[in-house]
């Protein structure tokens, strides 16, 4: 069973660029869930991805978007970079009609200068 | 409305003491509930999960959950803290919506210290 994983590791970007992340399921889990986790925070949910649709979407602004792809997996889009988007991003997959138990990847740092 | 409460920032215990953190929690259904552990620049393991079923959970590494529906709450323990134990936790809702969607919210974290 291959576990959740995320690329890259580390991205420093300038502000107003655009960023891609990517997210690669957990075997047989056909749900993303995207997470934005600043320095001393909790996780906050960006949105999820069930059958290659948004299907739930947190309090963030539509230049955060994102893609799931038939093998589930999936990718965060962030236009237009702010300063304050500098945090580490949880991808975290689960099946859907479950208990709502999510497997997390390691995350990726992004910082914006 | 869905909201998760972790009563305390930070933690201190010394080493083989009993470890309690604490968590209230809000939601119109019902729900499930999760404890995470997150150590210094790792992803997010799962302790363990209410979902339903017998009302004191068991998890990983010794911790335990008691799920409280009169209280709302859904507090931490452990009966005796080791070093490796240091690392942030984090108390999570889930409710089910139709069409697959899980409605997830975080608490803030409690940062747990162990004293040697």
């Amino acid at each position: 069973e291959t576990g959740v994983t995320q690329s890259p590791t580390h991205l420093i970007k300038t502000r107003g660029q655009q960023v891609t992340l990517r997210c690669s399921s957990q075997s047989g889990h056909n749900t993303v869930s995207w997470y934005q986790q600043a320095l001393g925070q909790g996780p906050q949910f960006i949105f999820q991805y069930y059958r290659e649709e948004e299907n739930g979407r947190g309090n963030f602004p539509p230049r955060f978007s994102g893609l799931q792809f038939p093998n589930y997996s999936s990718e965060l889009n962030v236009n237009a970079l702010e300063l304050d988007d500098s945090a580490l991003y949880l991808c975290a997959s689960s099946l859907a009609g479950r208990d709502g138990e999510q497997y997390f990847g390691p995350g990726t740092r992004l910082t914006v200068t | 409305a869905q909201s998760v409460t972790q009563l305390d920032s930070h933690v201190s215990v010394s080493e083989g003491t009993p470890v309690l953190l604490r968590c209230n929690y809000s939601s119109s259904y019902s729900p499930s509930l999760f404890w995470y552990v997150q150590h210094p620049n790792k992803g997010l393991q799962l302790l363990l999960k209410y979902t339903s079923a017998a009302t004191l959970v068991k998890g990983i590494n010794g911790f335990e959950a008691e799920f409280k529906k009169s209280e709302t709450s859904f507090h931490l323990t452990k009966p005796s803290a080791h070093m490796s134990d240091a690392a942030e936790y984090f108390c999570v809702v889930s409710d089910a919506y139709s069409g697959g969607y899980q409605k997830v919210t975080f608490g803030t974290g409690t940062k747990l210290q162990v004293i040697p």
